[in-house]
């Protein structure tokens, strides 16, 4: 397997522009988390699904993001409209008895 | 909720040390509790985990111990290289999802 693979490495847009980030998660695992890594707050749990239905989201900062699960490979963070205090390295990642397993990320830049 | 304070930040130590990271976590529920690897531009990599059940586990030069009544557990690098710099997270969960509350992380550097 391939691992969780998250897509674009890196986003770079203007403030205001809608961005949407996305995962395709291990195949087999039935929990998908989204984190948000920074300096100064390190990694948070955004939300996380639990065989594609959304099971906590009090972790979303703001109305302004959403997360999809349409199926159990694939799953999109979307960030609409985009400020400059989103830039940050989010993270998707995969679990299966426990085992947290992260992909690679996407660096996102607002201007 | 769950809070998880790890230390120290910062750790140097010569090559063919050893290095232990220290971390503490506040809702007794929790029971399992991993260790990430984060390497610069990659997302963090499980090196090693350990469960409510247990008290220490090894895997090579790495150990983690956990002690549940004071509600703390540690990373333990012996041996260590300078492809072991990076920085570590801590972790804690409970319940069935397992997400999972970091610690803030610990910089290690190996010095050559």
């Amino acid at each position: 397997d391939a691992g969780v693979i998250q897509s674009p490495r890196h986003e770079v847009t203007e403030m205001g522009q809608e961005v949407t980030l996305r995962c395709k998660p291990i195949s087999g695992h039935d929990y998908l988390f989204w984190y948000r890594q920074t300096m100064m707050r390190g990694l948070e749990l955004l939300i996380y699904f639990n065989n594609n239905v959304p099971i906590d989201d009090s972790g979303m900062p703001e109305d302004r993001f959403s997360a999809k699960m349409p199926n159990a490979s694939f799953s999109t963070l979307k960030i609409q409209p985009s400020e400059p205090r989103d830039s940050a390295v989010y993270f998707c990642a995969s679990s299966f008895g426990g085992l947290a397993f992260f992909g690679q990320g996407t660096r996102l830049t607002v201007v | 909720g769950e809070n998880v304070e790890q230390h120290p930040s910062t750790l140097s130590v010569q090559e063919g040390d050893s290095a232990v990271i220290k971390c503490t976590y506040s809702d007794s529920a929790s029971n399992y509790f991993p260790w990430y690897k984060q390497e610069l531009g990659k997302g963090p990599q499980l090196i090693i985990d350990i469960r409510s059940n247990v008290g220490e586990k090894k895997d090579q030069r790495i150990a983690v111990t956990l002690n549940k009544t004071a509600k703390h557990f540690s990373l333990h690098i012996t041996e260590t290289q300078p492809e072991d710099s990076a920085v570590y997270f801590c972790a804690a969960s409970s319940g069935s999802a397992r997400q999972l509350t970091f610690g803030s992380g610990t910089q290690l550097t190996v010095l050559p």
